[in-house]
């Protein structure tokens, strides 16, 4: 059974610091890795899609870090703002059309 | 509007009825995806539809589930006989191909009592 694992569960993080969250998959057939951003009453929202091994993406104050060899992603948020606030979830493909998704890190930016 | 959209949002049933969930994709996105999400959990696939062809389904879809693409644009996914076990959020998403970001639609939270 493949699993997907994120961690924290749940993160409160004063505004203005910087966060991270770990996104673990299995490191075989790998194909992609996902990262959605989903804000509560609001469709997911697709951050990043990552398929190089030490790839690393970037949007604005959030980046991403893909190590396929050893099976882990890193998200990272600089400077947390308040519209921050959501659950932030990745999906791993691993070569069939379905995404694995983890349970997601629930990011509460505290003003 | 250009996004996905699902109708209905909210669904409310008694067990033992039967349901019908409508996803319109982005238009020009040839694959749709179909998941449960439930409290605390990430969304668990349901089924994918590349064009009108059905081309993978869970083994969480019993065959009581069924989902359809007719004409390879709209898809509705039907729940016969439902059960208290089938509440939860249906996200339906779509994609230009594989390897692309899926968008997804707002999601039909389903309620059986």
């Amino acid at each position: 059974i493949l699993n997907v694992e994120q961690s924290p569960q749940s993160l409160h993080v004063q505004e203005g610091d910087s966060t991270n969250f770990t996104c673990s998959f299995p490191s075989s057939n790998f194909y992609a890795l996902h990262w959605y951003r989903w804000e509560t009453a609001k469709s997911p929202e697709a951050l990043f899609v990552m398929t190089l091994n030490g790839d690393e993406k970037k949007k604005g104050r959030i980046s991403a870090t893909l190590n396929t060899k050893e099976g882990y992603s890193y998200l990272y948020i600089k400077g947390s703002q308040p519209e921050d606030s959501a659950t932030y979830l990745c999906a791993f493909r691993h070569g069939g059309y379905q995404l694995i998704w983890g349970a997601g890190t629930k990011l509460i930016i505290k003003p | 509007d250009t996004g996905v959209s699902q109708d209905p949002r909210h669904k409310i049933t008694k067990r033992g009825q039967n349901v019908t969930f409508r996803c319109d994709p982005i238009s020009e996105h040839n694959r749709l995806y179909w998941y449960r999400q439930t409290l605390g959990q990430g969304p668990e696939f349901l089924t994918y539809f590349q064009n009108e062809a059905q081309l993978e389904k869970s083994r969480l879809l019993s065959d009581r589930f069924s989902a359809e693409r007719p004409k390879g644009s709209f898809s509705t996914l039907e729940i016969q006989r439902t059960e208290q076990g089938d509440s939860a959020m249906y996200l339906c998403a779509s994609s230009l191909s594989g390897l692309n970001e899926q968008f997804f639609g707002p999601g039909t939270r389903l309620t059986v009592l």
